[in-house]
């Protein structure tokens, strides 16, 4: 199956710092990434659609100078939580879908949980 | 707006039974369906997915579609304690080339032994 490596799994980081959490997927490239945050006993929200070698698509709501989204290449995306404040603690995940898959299947990272102090 | 709507739960069954979890969905032109397995404090994995009518068995779930009443279950036959967890439906929108997947809020279930 196949894999993507998110990193890293949790970080403690004090109000106002930047945080960068990476998506890599291991074994197929990904034209298309997306990136969720989701708060306790609530689905996934998701928060932008990242395309490789352009711009991200943010959601409604979602500022995109404080999340910055950068998809160099086939095989990894980055989300840059900055100037992060205690609101922004959540469990942030990243998902790849696979290049050429006749169907839409999806394939997640691990997961990262932010606490902001 | 599109919208996929679950029942929250949590849904309790005893260790063995069949536990049914449902799904509905408001976009009548969406293709593709999906079950998820969240455990918590763990990302989603997929569980199972279905694109025509009728139903799709793979192990102890089923999954079923009905899409002229919008409607996705899944059932999970034989239910172990290891099978509580929070199920998530997706459908995925075909918004150009900018598809993505509508997520429901999640169906807790309880397995007990």
């Amino acid at each position: 199956g196949a894999v993507v490596s998110q990193h890293p799994s949790w970080v403690i980081c004090k109000s106002g710092t930047s945080v960068k959490i990476e998506c890599r997927s291991l074994d197929f490239q990904a034209t298309t990434m997306f990136w969720y945050r989701q708060f306790p006993k609530q689905s996934l929200m998701l928060m932008a659609t990242s395309n490789e070698g352009s711009k991200a698509t943010y959601e409604q709501g979602v500022e995109k100078d404080k999340f910055l989204i950068n998809h160099a290449s086939l095989t990894l995306s980055t989300l840059t939580v900055t100037s992060a404040h205690p609101e922004d603690s959540s469990f942030y995940i990243c998902s790849a879908r696979r290049q050429g898959a006749g169907n839409e299947k999806l394939f997640f990272g691990s997961g990262t949980q932010l606490s902001v102090l | 707006q599109k919208e996929v709507e679950q029942n929250s739960g949590p849904l309790s069954v005893p260790e063995g039974a069949i536990a049914s979890l449902n799904c509905t969905y408001s976009d009548r032109v969406s293709q593709s369906f999906f079950w998820y397995r969240q455990y918590s404090g763990k990302s989603p994995e997929l569980i199972m997915s279905i694109y025509s009518n009728g139903d799709k068995e793979d192990g102890r779930f089923t999954a079923q579609l009905n899409k002229a009443s919008q409607y996705v279950s899944l059932l999970i036959r034989d239910s172990q304690p290891s099978d509580s967890a929070t199920y998530l439906c997706a459908v995925n929108t075909d918004a150009g080339n900018n598809r993505k997947l509508i997520w429901g809020l999640g169906t807790s279930l309880a397995v007990n032994p």
